[in-house]
């Protein structure tokens, strides 16, 4: 199965700063078709996961502009321009290429200072 | 409005089987390319995939823990049941469902709020 890792595990941000969370994949992700099957995910704390970001760079609906999502192969990246209090939680990079099955990263848990 | 909400036990015992049922609103498992999917997360754990049913009855599993589960739907009902059998401690969690369209890149776009289920004596 494919493994994502996330780095930062743990991301203290100054509200109003940028963040950036790092997603590695063991293989890389590019489907046969030429898609890229990787999304990202928050959770706020006692909340259902939410999807933010899908085939790396697309937001979802509703998601504000200062979400944005890069990468290729194996590497990805979600960045998030400026913190707001809303965006505490634990965020996740999800996979699909090689599915089944589905995998997720460890999850990066944002905070602030 | 798509909604989608899990139930089942909150409270199962060593060795029994668990079965949660997932209903939903605002879509059909009838429609071509519409998938939902079962995850569930440990106390202070990351998620983890289970399974997937898709609207053509085609159905995945995890790897580790395929020969427990069970996925069917009722599409007349609009429901979704996931049985895993031989339950243990270690599969204390939360579990929800959530819609896939394919559309969204195979991503789970829409999630219930999830079921608590503990395993214990």
């Amino acid at each position: 199965d494919v493994v994502l890792t996330q780095t930062p595990l743990y991301s203290p941000v100054t509200l109003g700063q940028p963040a950036s969370i790092s997603c590695r994949s063991s293989q890389s992700l590019v489907h046969s078709n030429g898609n890229t099957y990787l999304s990202w995910l928050h959770q706020r704390p006692g909340q259902p996961p939410r999807l933010l970001i899908y085939k790396i760079s697309n937001r979802f609906s509703g998601v504000p502009d200062r979400f944005s999502g890069s990468g290729a192969g194996t590497d990805f990246t979600l960045n998030i321009t400026r913190v707001e209090p809303d965006d505490v939680g634990v965020y996740y990079c999800l996979q699909a290429t090689h599915f089944p099955p589905y995998t997720f990263g460890q999850g990066t848990k944002l905070e602030i200072k | 409005q798509v909604t989608l909400r899990e139930s089942g036990p909150a409270l199962v015992k060593p060795t029994q089987t668990l079965i949660l049922t997932c209903t939903f609103s605002g879509f059909s498992l009838d429609t071509t390319n519409m998938c939902v999917s079962w995850s569930r997360q440990p106390p202070g754990k990351a998620l983890e995939w289970l399974a997937r049913i898709d609207w053509d009855d085609d159905k995945f599993y995890s790897t580790s823990l395929k020969t427990r589960l069970t996925i069917s739907k009722d599409t007349s009902k609009n429901q979704v049941v996931l049985t895993m059998t031989n339950m243990d401690p270690v599969d204390t969690a939360t579990y929800y469902c959530a819609r896939i369209p394919v559309g969204f890149g195979y991503s789970m776009d829409i999630w219930g709020q999830g079921t608590t289920v503990t395993v214990s004596s």
